[in-house]
């Protein structure tokens, strides 16, 4: 595609839910970036794939996080058992290298009631 | 741990004044620092991308100057317009074996009709 697309775009749940998130980069993009924006901080970084490998997850804040990336394509950032601080925007971001300038989507605003 | 900041956290101007934007990072053994601007509800956009190489990089009415050693870049926008209102972030690019961009806090500008 043009560009990294993300769905949904925004998304309400209710605390202890599970939720998924998808991101679409940029085609031909091997590196694929998840970061988190929460109100009033700024970007975290939560994980980083090599195509469908993820050497490092060092970001992810919990065991309640987890991603997966097939085809060197699609990933998909899994939140188990939501709870009310995980209310944020979620941003994707693709390269065409692991040190090439990183393309953000339009993120999925993620609220947990 | 490389903290990136931002100041100030807002800004108000008249249409038609320079806009000055300053970002400051504790390690200065940085690959790259690239300048981002987000509008409400949306993504990041990349602005300019300055290698460390570099000393500045322009883009139109945008100027952005790095000086490694002392930790600091600005963002000079010329002849701000109303269509400039949004928030600048400035992410560092950590040096060659690292890919993850840590982010500042970011400005939000308003630029007055």
């Amino acid at each position: 595609g043009a560009g990294v697309s993300q769905s949904p775009s925004n998304k309400v749940t209710e605390k202890g839910k599970d939720v998924e998130l998808r991101c679409d980069p940029i085609s031909g993009h091997t590196a694929l970036y998840w970061y988190r924006q929460s109100l009033g901080q700024g970007l975290e970084f939560l994980i980083y794939f090599q195509g469908n490998s993820a050497p490092d997850k060092s970001g992810l804040p919990s065991d309640r996080f987890s991603a997966e990336r097939t085809g060197g394509s699609v990933s998909t950032l899994t939140i188990q058992r939501t709870q009310q601080e995980d209310s944020a925007v979620y941003l994707c971001a693709s390269s065409f290298g692991p040190f090439e300038t990183q393309y953000f989507g339009p993120g999925t605003r993620l609220l947990v009631l | 741990k490389q903290e990136v900041t931002q100041i100030p956290a807002a800004l108000s101007v008249p249409e038609g004044e320079n806009l000055v934007l300053n970002c400051s990072f504790t390690d200065s053994a940085i690959y790259n620092l690239q300048w981002f601007r987000q509008d409400p509800g949306k993504g990041l956009t990349s602005l300019l991308l300055i290698q460390s190489s570099q000393r500045e990089q322009t883009s139109g009415r945008l100027n952005a100057s790095l000086d490694k050693s002392s930790g600091r870049s600005t963002l000079y926008i010329a002849a701000s317009q109303p269509g400039d209102s949004a928030t600048y972030l400035c992410a560092v690019d950590p040096s060659g074996n690292d890919y993850k961009l840590s982010f500042g806090a970011g400005t939000t500008v308003t630029v007055r009709a």
